[in-house]
C-alpha cells in the first residue's frame, strides 16, 4: 500500500529562518503531489501542486516544492519564514492507478517572533 | 474561498448514539470527500461520492455510511458512534476528476464521542 512520510512532526524557529519540510512516498508509478496548509482554526488550503513539467513548482506565499523522482520526494521549501506561517503542513500523494490520494501525518510547524 | 459549510460544526456525543453530519456546497462541484484528521494521521478518506446517489468507500469505511441525494448536499452518518470515532471531520469538493484534483475543504466538524 502507498504510504506517505513526512518525518518532521514538529519544527520550531525564529522569523526569517528558512524552512524545509520532507516529504517521501513509497509508490513508483505516475503520481500527482500537492502541499497544504491549515492554519491555526481554519481548514485546509492548497499551497501548491505537482502534475508534470518542471520539477520546481512554486505557490502561495513564497513557498516552493521539487519533486525528485529518483529519491520519491516532494520537498517544501520556504527561505525565510515569516511568524505567520505557523501552521500545520500537510503533504499528500495521489496514485493514478488505483486512485488514491494518501496524506501524510502533517508537520506542526511554529515560527517564534 | 470555496462555498463550502459543515454542520454541526461541534457535537458531543454518547457512545451507540446515531450522528449525521452534513456538508453543503454552493459550487456545483461533481465531487464530494468526507475525510476525518487525527493526530499522527493527517486525513484519511472516509466516503467520497462522484455524483448524486453515486458512492465510493475509502481506506476507512467501516462504521460509516454516506448519501448524496442532492449535488450539494453529502451527508456522513455513524450508524452507532463508538470512541473510536472522536475526530475532525472535513469535508471537501473538487470539479472535476477524482481524487487527482485540486479539492476544496470545509472548515471541519469536531466530534467528540463519550
Amino acid at each position: 500500500a502507498q504510504s506517505v512520510s513526512q518525518h518532521n512532526h514538529h519544527v520550531i524557529l525564529s522569523e526569517a529562518a528558512s524552512l524545509e519540510l520532507g516529504c517521501n512516498y513509497s509508490y513508483g508509478g505516475t503520481v500527482n503531489l500537492f502541499w497544504y496548509v491549515q492554519y491555526p482554526g481554519q481548514h485546509l488550503q492548497l499551497l501548491l501542486k505537482y502534475f508534470s513539467g518542471d520539477p520546481l513548482v512554486k505557490g502561495i506565499k513564497g513557498f516552493e516544492a521539487e519533486f525528485i523522482k529518483s529519491k520519491f520526494s516532494f520537498n517544501l521549501r520556504k527561505p525565510s519564514v515569516q511568524w505567520s506561517d505557523t501552521a500545520e503542513y500537510f503533504c499528500a500523494v495521489y496514485q493514478a492507478a488505483g486512485n488514491k490520494l494518501t496524506f501524510g501525518g502533517g508537520t506542526r510547524v511554529l515560527v517564534k517572533p | 474561498d470555496a462555498g463550502i459549510t459543515q454542520s454541526p460544526r461541534h457535537k458531543v456525543t454518547e457512545t451507540g448514539t446515531p450522528v449525521t453530519l452534513r456538508c453543503h456546497q454552493t459550487e456545483n462541484h461533481r465531487y464530494m470527500y468526507w475525510y476525518r484528521q487525527d493526530p499522527g494521521h493527517g486525513l484519511r478518506l472516509i466516503h467520497y461520492s462522484y455524483g448524486v446517489k453515486d458512492t465510493d468507500k475509502g481506506e476507512v469505511s467501516d462504521g460509516y455510511s454516506v448519501s448524496r441525494s442532492k449535488t450539494e448536499d453529502f451527508l456522513l452518518t455513524l450508524e452507532s458512534a463508538t470512541s473510536s470515532q472522536t475526530s475532525v471531520y472535513f469535508c471537501a469538493i473538487a470539479p472535476q476528476r477524482e481524487l487527482m484534483d485540486e479539492q476544496f475543504f470545509g472548515p471541519g466538524t469536531r466530534l467528540t464521542v463519550l
